[in-house]
């Protein structure tokens, strides 16, 4: 099953636009690309999912490649409350053992500064 | 977003207890629900997937009956751990699906401590 690479951490300064990029270089064409997030000692939240096209919603947009070979999630404005540790997850749809499930890495840590 | 509950929040039990987590989808009903572990500074691990009305699938390496997951309502799914030791103390998270292979949305999770 295709994994996913994301830097440990990123710092950004609260206000500012954070791109948090994943590499995906062996992804196949059933994949889906989703983001979740998790604030310390809760459970994860959803962010935004994506197969081929840019998807925007409320709380972020992702740019997908057009290889699909890497997506990067957009945080617009940064503030203190995004501070987490965000996921890029690549959900089979069918076809694998992984089917519909979720297989976590070990995501970003994002830093947001005053 | 769909809202999804977890009880209890916290539990401390002794060694060979066993405990039980419910995990309830509060606004929806959800065919499929799926039960995590986390350890201290350690990524989610998916322990198991649990269909409604039947048995639960579980990942490799996670032992069936010592993680005892019942569901039995399209909003309701439990964990039981049996047995329980001190390496079982763990955050443990539950999910529900929104319709298959939509977005998953999370319990609080539930910190159990066994002493």
């Amino acid at each position: 099953d295709a994994k996913t690479t994301q830097p440990n951490s990123m710092e950004s300064n609260e206000e500012e636009p954070v791109h948090l990029p994943c590499n995906h270089s062996t992804i196949s064409g059933t994949d889906y690309i989703h983001w979740y997030r998790q604030l310390p000692s809760q459970g994860p939240e959803y962010v935004i999912h994506g197969l081929t096209s840019n998807v925007n919603n409320r709380m972020a947009s992702l740019a997908i490649a057009e290889d699909r070979k890497s997506s990067t999630l957009i945080l617009h404005r940064a503030t203190l409350r995004d501070a987490a540790v965000y996921y890029c997850i690549l959900r089979p749809l069918h076809g694998s053992s992984n089917t519909g499930k979720l297989i976590f890495g070990q995501g970003t840590t994002l830093q947001v500064k005053p | 977003g769909a809202v999804v509950s977890q009880h209890p929040s916290r539990v401390i039990c002794k060694s060979g207890t066993s405990v039980k987590i419910e995990c309830r989808s509060l606004d929806f009903q959800a065919t499929t629900m799926f039960w995590y572990r986390q350890f201290p500074k350690k990524s989610l691990m998916l322990m198991a997937t649990s269909n409604e009305g039947s048995k639960a699938t579980y990942e490799q390496g996670v032992e069936k009956d010592k993680f005892l997951i019942n569901h039995a309502s399209l909003t309701l799914s439990t964990l039981t751990v049996t047995s329980a030791h001190p390496e079982d103390s763990s955050f443990y998270i539950c999910s529900a699906e929104l319709g298959v292979g939509n977005e998953q949305y999370f319990g609080p999770g539930t910190r159990l401590t066994v002493t």
